[in-house]
């Protein structure tokens, strides 16, 4: 089955870097690759994601990037900002049925 | 308004205790999650229900029951748990399962602890 790991379990940045989170996947099959937020106390909450059939999407500070062949995809926080801390998993799935694995999670923690 | 509403927020039970876990989703979804989130461990899933069926049951212990009354309510039946089993149970939805890719829409969940 599906496993997918992450990298690194937290990361601490100054307020106005950037932050990058690594994660791979052994399932060559998988094609939905979503990454959730969750605050402390809070839901996790989708904030992107991206389908096997593209290698990069952006959505405003936020983007993550997909290599299929070397199976690793990555998220990636622009100027970050304190209300970027928050616990982030990234996920895989097959597109054809929604059994999403989420990897172990990073703990990001944005020092102002 | 999350869309998906679970209740109770905050449970303790002891081990010889029966209670249930409710969630109520307003998105008009097919499918329904439950998951398990425990500290320093991946999410869990636990359960996944289409339409009112049962299509995963991922290895869980009987002590844990689902029930799917229809495609906007789901249940979590615990019985005779172990301390073990104390962890955030987070209920979600989603368009369907065959739909590509469809996002996971979680609720706030139930903090449960066994004593």
């Amino acid at each position: 089955g599906e496993n997918v790991e992450q990298h690194p379990s937290t990361l601490s940045v100054q307020e106005g870097d950037s932050a990058v989170i690594k994660c791979t996947y052994s399932d060559s099959a998988s094609n939905y690759f979503p990454w959730y937020k969750q605050e402390l106390g809070k839901r996790p909450q989708l904030i992107i994601d991206i389908r096997s059939n593209v290698g990069e999407k952006k959505d405003q500070r936020i983007a993550v990037t997909l290599n299929k062949t070397a199976k690793h995809f990555s998220l990636h926080i622009t100027e970050t900002q304190p209300e970027d801390s928050a616990v982030y998993f990234c996920a895989a799935s097959k597109t054809s049925y929604d059994k999403v694995i989420f990897g172990p999670g990073t703990s990001l923690s944005v020092i102002p | 308004e999350t869309g998906v509403t679970q209740t109770p927020r905050h449970l303790v039970m002891g081990m010889t205790n029966k209670k249930s876990l409710k969630c109520e989703q307003h998105l008009g979804h097919n499918a329904m999650y439950w998951y398990k989130q425990s500290a320093k461990k991946p999410l869990e899933l636990m359960f996944v229900y289409s339409l009112e069926e049962r299509v995963e049951n991922n290895s869980v212990p009987s002590r844990f029951s689902p029930e799917c009354p229809n495609s906007s309510h789901l249940f979590l039946h615990l019985h005779t748990l172990q301390p073990e089993d104390s962890a955030l149970y987070l209920c979600a939805s989603s368009q369907d399962i065959y739909t590509g890719g469809s996002p996971l829409h979680f609720g706030n969940g139930t903090r449960l602890t066994v004593t």
